[in-house]
């Protein structure tokens, strides 16, 4: 099984910052097959990225996902109200589905 | 447009049996290319995949469940339901399901999800 570790747990910025956040998977992922979700207080999770750096439909360009083997990056070019949420990254190389704890992006 | 709606008891007695059904509309359940999950949510913590079913019948689960959850699909009804034996405070969560791709030797992450529903298993 593939454990994903988000870091770091909290973080706090302010509208129009960069807000970056990280996942670190214990085995390498297969084909870059990780995935970001933006999820706000009760609501369903919402898909950003997959393949580790393509946007989801309708996701605006400021939310951007880089990396590849046990190190992956999602990055908010500039934060919008809107973006204060919970990030869950995913990885779905295998027949078997596991997601990172949880970055919490709040406001400073 | 595709639209999941979960439902079930909203409480349920420890050592029950927890069910909860998905409705699947604006789209057909027996499309050969989705698979359809069910993940949960316990409270304060992330997200934990339970499992996935294929209109085929075809299923994976996350063994974390010790054997105690089974998906089934009844494509007559388009729904997918979930059901988890020996229920302990620990399954207490919100539930949802949702919709993925699948190929013959890894998922695809899951594009479509359910508002959710409420489990909390209590005397």
């Amino acid at each position: 099984e593939i454990v994903l570790t988000q870091s770091p747990g909290t973080l706090s910025l302010s509208p129009g910052e960069r807000a970056t956040l990280s996942c670190r998977a214990s085995l390498s992922v297969n084909d870059n097959h990780l995935a970001w979700y933006q999820q706000k207080p009760g609501q369903a999770p919402r898909l950003l990225i997959y393949g580790a750096s393509t946007r989801a439909t309708g996701i605006p360009d400021r939310f951007s996902g880089s990396g590849s083997g046990t190190d992956f990056t999602l990055t908010i070019s500039r934060l919008e109200p809107e973006d204060f949420a919970v990030y869950y990254c995913q990885q779905y190389g295998y027949l078997f589905l596991t997601f990172g704890q949880g970055t919490k992006l709040e406001i400073k | 447009q595709l639209q999941l709606q979960e439902s079930g008891p909203g409480l349920v007695k420890p050592s029950e049996t927890l069910s909860l059904t998905c409705i699947v509309s604006g789209g057909s359940i027996s499309s050969n290319i989705y698979y359809w999950a069910w993940i949960r949510q316990s409270p304060g913590k992330g997200l934990e995949w339970i499992g996935s079913i294929k209109s085929s019948g075809s299923t994976n689960y996350n063994p974390s469940l010790k054997r105690r959850g089974t998906i089934s699909v009844d494509t007559s009804k388009n729904q997918v339901s979930l059901r988890v034996t020996s229920a302990t405070a620990a399954d207490t969560g919100v539930y949802y399901c949702a919709r993925h791709e699948g190929g013959a030797y890894y998922f695809y992450p899951m594009d479509v999800w359910g508002q959710g529903t409420t489990v909390t298993v209590s005397s």
